[in-house]
């Protein structure tokens, strides 16, 4: 089935560490995505990892992926003003070609 | 360069109107994508072009007219919209329309129908 679901808010101080989580559905083998949405604006691709693996760190990002318990979160280190943003996570399904499912996005609340 | 320029950033039309919102990119993908964004809430798919042809079309309106001129333009017709089509669409694109290609997005056209 398709369903991604997302912890809907997230606050935090700056300089500390934010972790965002994510769960999904698919079953099958898949890619899984995180994008940022700043106020206005478009979708930032921050990082992706396949369901084969278990991690992947990216300058201040990493991603970690539980596949047994279908769990992925984002952990921002150093969380800065300028990450307040809203961080949607999604997967693509094998049997539908490159369709990104979204969760419903966590806003990420950065307090100076 | 990871590029997708969408035009225009801001567009306000009647329900009567025709315009249309164009999409651009120069990185030689050739699967492109019109995602529709609702206030608050993720984004949705409304059509994927693979290689310049419709290859999913998400059970969209025909008041909602894709167009892919050539490999680097996507097109998106609008004609009697509603006022419940406002939204921010979002247009992307990735190498191929396959599992595993990373999609990359635009900043969006917002669009109004009063």
């Amino acid at each position: 089935g398709e369903d991604v679901e997302q912890s809907l808010f997230l606050s935090v101080r700056e300089g500390d560490s934010s972790v965002i989580n994510c769960t999904y559905t698919d079953s099958s083998s898949t890619y899984l995505y995180w994008y940022k949405q700043e106020p206005g604006a478009g979708l930032q691709l921050l990082t992706y990892i396949f369901s084969n693996m278990d991690m992947k760190q990216d300058q201040r990002l990493t991603v970690l992926l539980n596949k047994k318990d279908k769990h992925l979160s984002l952990r921002i280190a150093d969380t800065q003003t300028g990450d307040s943003a809203i961080y949607f996570c999604a997967e693509t399904l094998m049997e539908y070609g490159n369709k990104l499912v979204f969760g419903a996005g966590t806003i990420l609340r950065v307090k100076s | 360069d990871t590029e997708v320029t969408q035009t225009p950033k801001h567009l306000v039309m009647g329900m009567t109107n025709k315009k249309s919102l164009k999409c651009e990119q120069h990185m030689g993908h050739r699967a492109m994508y019109w995602y529709k964004q609702k206030a608050k809430k993720p984004p949705e798919l409304m059509f994927v072009y693979s290689y310049e042809k419709l290859s999913i079309n998400e059970s969209v309106p025909s008041r909602f007219s894709p167009e892919c001129p050539n490999s680097s333009l996507l097109n998106l017709h609008l004609h009697a919209l509603q006022p419940e089509d406002s939204a921010l669409y979002l247009c992307a694109s990735s190498q191929e329309a396959s599992l595993g290609n990373t999609i990359y997005f635009g900043e969006g056209s917002w669009l109004t129908v009063v």
